[in-house]
């Protein structure tokens, strides 16, 4: 069974940084890319941040590009987004998907929980 | 970067009717399109890839179409269990862009 768990939100102060972690099981994590997707309290889906299979290619919305890096440990089946210099515009339930191909250019057939974040002093 | 729309924002329908959603690409994305249905407090749910490619184990009173800009989601006799904000997402290339949802209730 595919599961993904995504840990590591909490409640964070301005200008702060966090990680993200998402912990994936029941596929060969390798193979597939692995994209974030956050929802602000009562709004749309806003696709963040996506990482090839292999680790070697990265995306990034403009909204979170330079303050957000994002990588994989395929040893741990575990991919992490590290935000810095975070702001209220980025306070969301920050859900990671698994794609169906190995390119973050593809659609996502298993979403996590998601975990919340809120950033407020 | 290439925008998504989709009309209506909202709507309302009986049970048993016949609901089409819009999705617009600003550029073209051949059918790199893709439907997810979102029930309220739950994960989003792949419905239709491919535009037109039923996600295993998706009724197949939901369909899609479209190519290029145009594309459609279409329930064909909506049900209750039906209720749920549906967004369109565009995955061609980065970035993966969503529509900003169309809420669909029951009259």
């Amino acid at each position: 069974e595919v599961q993904l768990l995504a840990s590591g939100g909490g409640l964070i102060q301005p200008g702060g940084s966090l990680r993200l972690s998402c912990a994936a099981s029941g596929f060969t994590f390798s193979n597939y890319a692995i994209s974030w997707v956050r929802q602000a309290p009562g709004k749309g889906l806003e696709w963040v941040s996506g990482i090839s299979g292999t680790g070697g290619s990265t995306y990034f919305a403009d909204s979170v590009k330079g303050r957000f890096t994002l990588s994989r440990d395929n040893s741990k089946n575990t991919v992490y987004l590290q935000m810095n210099s975070l702001s209220a515009e980025d306070s969301a339930i920050y859900y990671c998907a698994k794609g169906l191909g190995a390119v973050p250019g593809t659609k996502y057939d298993y979403w996590g929980q998601g975990t919340l974040v809120t950033v407020s002093s | 970067d290439i925008q998504m729309t989709q009309s209506p924002s909202s709507l309302s329908a009986s049970v048993g009717d016949r609901v089409t959603i819009t999705c617009r690409a600003s550029q073209g994305i051949s059918s790199y399109l893709a439907w997810y249905q979102q029930k309220p407090g739950k994960v989003p749910k792949l419905l239709i890839h491919g535009a037109s490619t039923l996600q295993s184990g998706v009724p197949s009173r939901f369909s899609g179409s479209g190519s290029g800009t145009d594309f459609t989601l279409t329930i064909s006799s909506l049900q209750p269990v039906d209720v749920a904000i549906y967004y369109c997402q565009k995955y061609n290339s980065a970035p993966l862009t969503f529509g900003g949802g169309t809420k669909v209730e029951i009259k």
